[in-house]
């Protein structure tokens, strides 16, 4: 069964940065397109950023662009989104998900999610 | 504001059928046959339970099913069991904008 765990989340200060992490275990990582999807408490799913495995194209949410940055180390079977500049709506849980090839985003592995809250 | 719009909740008794609508533009879900829909317990991670439109992955049972007309889609869940009360997402390959859009959210409440 595919596994996925993310970490890195936590509190940190309006403006400051954090890094969350997804490990993929129990699946080819680099055949896969991944995404990262936020949700925020007692709200619906945000989609954040998405990467290609081929070309390794980037994707993001509007809110986002300049400021979070997705990316991948197929080596350490990993997932990462670099965030900078955080703002108190980028409050939410932050799941990792794996996309089903051709599909159109359709993402068919979670994981548990990472919390990221941002105050001060 | 959503991206898709889906009513905020649903309801219905054992046994009987409930439908979901998801509508968006012709710049998404019109567009393109990548209609996904996910259910999420409280506290849990989603979970996809249709995509491209009308397919099923496995494990997730016949008694879900999508359907798609025009910029509208829509999850029916037949035969209504009290496990399928939950949170139920849409979600479309975006438009000019988004890479990909969900919807609010519905709320299932099974009576």
């Amino acid at each position: 069964e595919v596994h996925l765990l993310e970490s890195g989340g936590g509190l940190v200060q309006p403006g400051g940065s954090l890094r969350l992490s997804c490990v993929a275990s129990k699946l080819s990582f680099s055949n896969y397109a991944m995404a990262w999807v936020r949700q925020a408490p007692g709200k619906g799913l945000e989609w954040v950023a998405s990467m290609q495995n081929g070309d390794a194209s980037t994707y993001y949410i509007d809110s986002v662009k300049g400021r979070f940055t997705i990316s991948r180390d197929n080596s350490k079977n990993t997932l990462y989104l670099q965030m900078h500049s955080l703002r108190g709506e980028d409050t939410a849980l932050y799941y990792c998900a794996r996309d089903i090839p051709g599909s159109g985003w359709a993402l068919d592995y979670w994981g548990q999610g990472t919390l990221v809250s941002v105050s001060s | 504001q959503s991206a898709l719009t889906q009513p905020p909740s649903a309801s219905g008794s054992p046994g009987q059928s409930v439908t979901i609508s998801c509508t968006g533009t012709s710049s998404d879900v019109g567009a393109y046959n990548h209609v996904s829909w996910y259910q999420q317990y409280p506290g849990k991670a989603p979970r996809l339970i249709i995509y491209e439109v009308t397919r099923r992955p496995s494990g997730v049972p016949d008694r879900f099913s999508g359907f798609k007309s025009g910029n509208t889609a829509s999850l029916t869940v037949s035969g209504l069991l009290a496990e399928d009360e939950a949170d139920y997402y849409c979600s479309s390959h975006g438009g000019f904008d988004t890479l990909v859009a969900f919807g609010g959210g519905t709320r299932l409440t099974v009576l």
